[in-house]
C-alpha cells in the first residue's frame, strides 16, 4: 500500500527565511502533485512533477522530484505572510494513462510570521 | 470557466440521520473523484467515477455510503445512516479524460453528532 509523508507538520518561519517541506512516499511512482489550502477554500493545485529530476518554480515556491529517493520537496524563498496556508503533497499510483486516485501525505500548516 | 461546486458547504445532522452531499464537477471533465479527510488524518480516497460507471470504489468505507453520478454530470454521496465517525470533510474532485491534474471543489464539512 503506496504511503505518503510530509514533514513537518507545522511549519513557523519568520518572513524573508527559507525553509523546505519534504515528501517522501513508499513505492514506485513517477507522478507527484503539490497543493495548497487556505482556510475553508478548495485545494488549489501549485505543481504537477511527472518525471525523475524535473523541477518547477512559480514564485518564491520551487518543486523538485527524485523518484529513485522516492522524495520531492517544496523549498520556500524569502516567505512572505500570504504564503500562510497548509501545503499537501499528493502521490498517483497509477503509471498509465489519466489520473486516478491520490494518496495525500498529511499536510503542512505553514505560518509565516511579519 | 466555473471551478469544481460542491454543496452545501457544512451539514450538522445527528447520529442515525440521512445526509446527502452534492458536487458538481467542471463542465467536460468524464473523471469524477470523491474524498474524505477526517479530522488529523491524511485526505483519503473514497471513489471515482469515468462518466456515470464506478472506476474504482476502493476507498468506501462501508455500505452505508451510497455514491451515483446518473447522467454523468453531477454526483450524490449518501450516507445512510450516519454514525459519529463519519465526520469530516468531504472533498470532490474532477479531471478530463487521460489528463493528470485534478481540480478539488471547496468541500462539505460533515458534523454527525
Amino acid at each position: 500500500e503506496l504511503k505518503v509523508e510530509q514533514n513537518p507538520l507545522f511549519l513557523s518561519m519568520q518572513e524573508g527565511k527559507n525553509y523546505t517541506i519534504y515528501c517522501n512516499y513508499s513505492t514506485t511512482s513517477d507522478r507527484l502533485y503539490w497543493y495548497r489550502q487556505d482556510p475553508g477554500k478548495s485545494l488549489e493545485s501549485l505543481f504537477v512533477l511527472l518525471s525523475n529530476g524535473a523541477v518547477k518554480q512559480e514564485g518564491r515556491l520551487m518543486a523538485s522530484l527524485d523518484t529513485k529517493a522516492r522524495l520531492s520537496t517544496l523549498h520556500i524563498t524569502a516567505a512572505v505572510h500570504d504564503l500562510s496556508a497548509t501545503y499537501f503533497c499528493a502521490v498517483d499510483p497509477l503509471t498509465q494513462g489519466g489520473s486516478e486516485k491520490l494518496v495525500f501525505g498529511k499536510g503542512t500548516k505553514l505560518t509565516v510570521n511579519p | 470557466e466555473a471551478g469544481v461546486t460542491q454543496f452545501p458547504s457544512h451539514s450538522v445532522i445527528e447520529k442515525g440521520q440521512t445526509v446527502t452531499l452534492r458536487c458538481d464537477p467542471i463542465s467536460g471533465h468524464d473523471n469524477l473523484y470523491w474524498y474524505r479527510r477526517v479530522m488529523g488524518k491524511e485526505i483519503k480516497f473514497l471513489l471515482h467515477f469515468v462518466k456515470e460507471s464506478k472506476q474504482d470504489e476502493s476507498g468506501m468505507p462501508n455500505n452505508r455510503f451510497l455514491a451515483e453520478r446518473t447522467g454523468g454530470t453531477y454526483s450524490t454521496l449518501k450516507v445512510q445512516p450516519a454514525e459519529l465517525e463519519d465526520s469530516g470533510v468531504y472533498f470532490c474532485a474532477s479531471s478530463q479524460l487521460d489528463r493528470y491534474e485534478q481540480y478539488f471543489g471547496p468541500g462539505t464539512r460533515l458534523t454527525v453528532t
